[in-house]
């Protein structure tokens, strides 16, 4: 069966810093992963996807990931953290087994110290 | 505005009340998801449709619960006789069929008194 497990509850840096959040996933199948970005009461916004192209993905906001398929990884990575970037972060699976539904991590709060 | 859209963003009813709430999703999407989220956690699956066919609906939490989408393109979530757990931000999301990803609505955030 398919699960996501972000390994992180809350992420704190300070802004201009690196930023990792991390997750790691089972799949039995070739999986398609997401980010997605969720703001203090707005909904989910798409970051990035994976799906069986290119393993190093870009997003949007200077975002990236990258899939590992022999650490069954896909940390979310930006050089450079920004006040904006304050919100929850999901990070979905989806694949044939779970009939493309989408698997959800229970999310990490990135939080951004001035 | 082209992406999902929910209606209404903020409802706020009284134990016992029916509540009906309307998603319509990105034009020629042919998917149509329904999500419930609770303070803290990441959204929870409800049910799903392709066109008008609801496909998976065994996840709704109790037979208080039910959706339909008559048309293909709107679908509306209903739940009876709310009680104070129901309250939550319930979110809807479409896709075009054979891509994997959902794009999200703003939600509606229940309220139970």
């Amino acid at each position: 069966a398919q699960s996501v497990t972000q390994l992180d509850s809350h992420v704190s840096v300070s802004e201009g810093t690196p930023v990792l959040l991390r997750c790691n996933y089972s799949s039995s199948y070739s999986p398609s992963l997401f980010w997605y970005v969720q703001h203090p009461n707005k909904g989910l916004q798409l970051l990035l996807k994976y799906t069986s192209a290119a393993t190093l993905v870009k997003g949007i906001n200077g975002f990236e990931a990258e899939f590992k398929k022999s650490e069954t990884s896909f940390h979310l990575t930006k050089p450079s953290a920004h006040m904006s970037d304050a919100a929850e972060y999901f990070c979905v699976v989806s694949d044939w087994d779970s009939n493309y539904q989408l698997i959800w991590g229970a999310g990490t709060k990135l939080i951004i110290k001035p | 505005d082209t992406g999902v859209s929910q209606n209404p963003r903020h409802k706020i009813t009284k134990r016992g009340q029916n509540v009906t709430f309307r998603c319509d999703p990105i034009s020629e999407h042919n998917r149509l998801y329904w999500y419930r989220q609770t303070l803290g956690q990441g959204p929870e699956f409800l049910t799903y449709f392709q066109n008008e066919a609801q496909l998976e609906k065994s996840r709704l939490l109790s037979d208080r619960f039910s959706a339909e989408r008559p048309k293909g393109s709107f679908s509306t979530l209903e739940i009876q006789r709310t009680e104070q757990g129901d309250s939550a931000m319930y979110l809807c999301a479409s896709s075009p069929t054979g891509f994997p990803e959902a794009f999200f609505g703003q939600g509606t955030r229940l309220t139970v008194v």
